[in-house]
C-alpha cells in the first residue's frame, strides 16, 4: 500500500507568493484532512473532507487559506499570499468510514513550508 | 470544552523504567480516545486507542488506563526503549461519521540508554 502521498515534502518561497500543497489519500478512504504543525501551536485540524465534501473549515486561520477536494484521490491546499508566519509542517491525513472499534486516520510524510 | 490537555510536555526516562503520559478532556461526549505516536520528520501513526466502555487496554508493552469520572486518561510505557523516544500525542473524538480528532500538545519522550 502506498499511503498517504504528499508533494512537494519541502517547500521554500517568499512572503507574497502562492503555495499549493497537495495530497493523495489511500485509495477508498472517504474522509480527508488537513493538519499544521508548529512548535507553539502543535497539531492544529485546518479542514477535513467527507466524501470530498468540506465538513468543517473552522481551523483555516484566514481567507488567505483555502482547499479543495475536487475528487476521492485528491486535494489541494492553498496559501496566498503566503507570510513568514505561515512556515510550518503541514500534514494530510486519511481515513475510512467510521469502524466503530477503531478509527485510525493515516498521516502522510508531510510537507514542511518555510517562507522567507 | 473542546480542549484535551496533556501532560507532561518532555520527559525523559531511563532504559527499562516506565514512561507515564496524562490527558484530561472536558467534553463528555468524546468517545473515542487515541494515542498517536510521532518520530521526527514523520507523520503521527496511530498507536493505541480505547473506548470509554473498559478502563483499560493493552498491547504489548503499551498500556491506556482510563477514569471515565474523572475524564482523564494515560498512557503507560512499561520497559521504555531508546527506540521509543519520540513524540506522543493523545487525541479524542465524538466518533461516528464526524471522527476529526482534537489533539493533545504533545509530549516529547526520551529514554536514555
Amino acid at each position: 500500500d502506498a499511503g498517504v502521498i504528499q508533494s512537494p515534502r519541502h517547500e521554500v518561497t517568499e512572503m507574497g507568493q502562492e503555495v499549493t500543497l497537495r495530497c493523495k489519500p489511500i485509495s477508498g478512504h472517504n474522509s480527508l484532512f488537513w493538519y499544521r504543525q508548529t512548535m507553539m501551536r502543535g497539531l492544529e485540524l485546518l479542514i477535513y473532507f467527507n466524501n470530498n465534501v468540506p465538513i468543517d473549515d473552522s481551523g483555516m486561520p484566514e481567507d488567505r487559506f483555502s482547499a479543495k477536494m475536487p475528487n476521492a484521490s485528491f486535494s489541494t491546499l492553498k496559501i496566498q499570499p503566503s507570510e513568514p508566519r505561515d512556515s510550518a509542517v503541514y500534514f494530510c491525513a486519511s481515513k475510512l468510514p467510521w469502524q466503530g472499534a477503531t478509527d485510525t486516520q493515516y498521516f502522510g510524510p508531510g510537507t514542511r513550508l518555510t517562507v522567507l | 470544552q473542546q480542549q484535551v490537555k496533556q501532560s507532561p510536555q518532555s520527559l525523559i526516562v531511563q532504559k527499562g523504567g516506565i514512561s507515564i503520559i496524562n490527558c484530561a478532556y472536558e467534553n463528555t461526549a468524546f468517545d473515542y480516545f487515541p494515542w498517536y505516536q510521532q518520530f521526527p520528520g514523520k507523520g503521527p501513526a496511530l498507536l493505541i486507542a480505547i473506548r470509554p466502555d473498559v478502563s483499560e487496554k493493552k498491547e504489548g508493552r503499551f498500556t491506556i488506563s482510563f477514569n471515565k469520572s474523572a475524564k482523564q486518561f494515560s498512557l503507560h510505557i512499561m520497559d521504555s526503549q531508546p527506540g521509543d523516544s519520540a513524540t506522543y500525542f493523545c487525541a479524542a473524538s465524538y466518533g461516528g461519521s464526524q471522527g476529526n480528532l482534537i489533539f493533545g500538545k504533545g509530549t516529547k519522550l526520551s529514554v536514555k540508554p
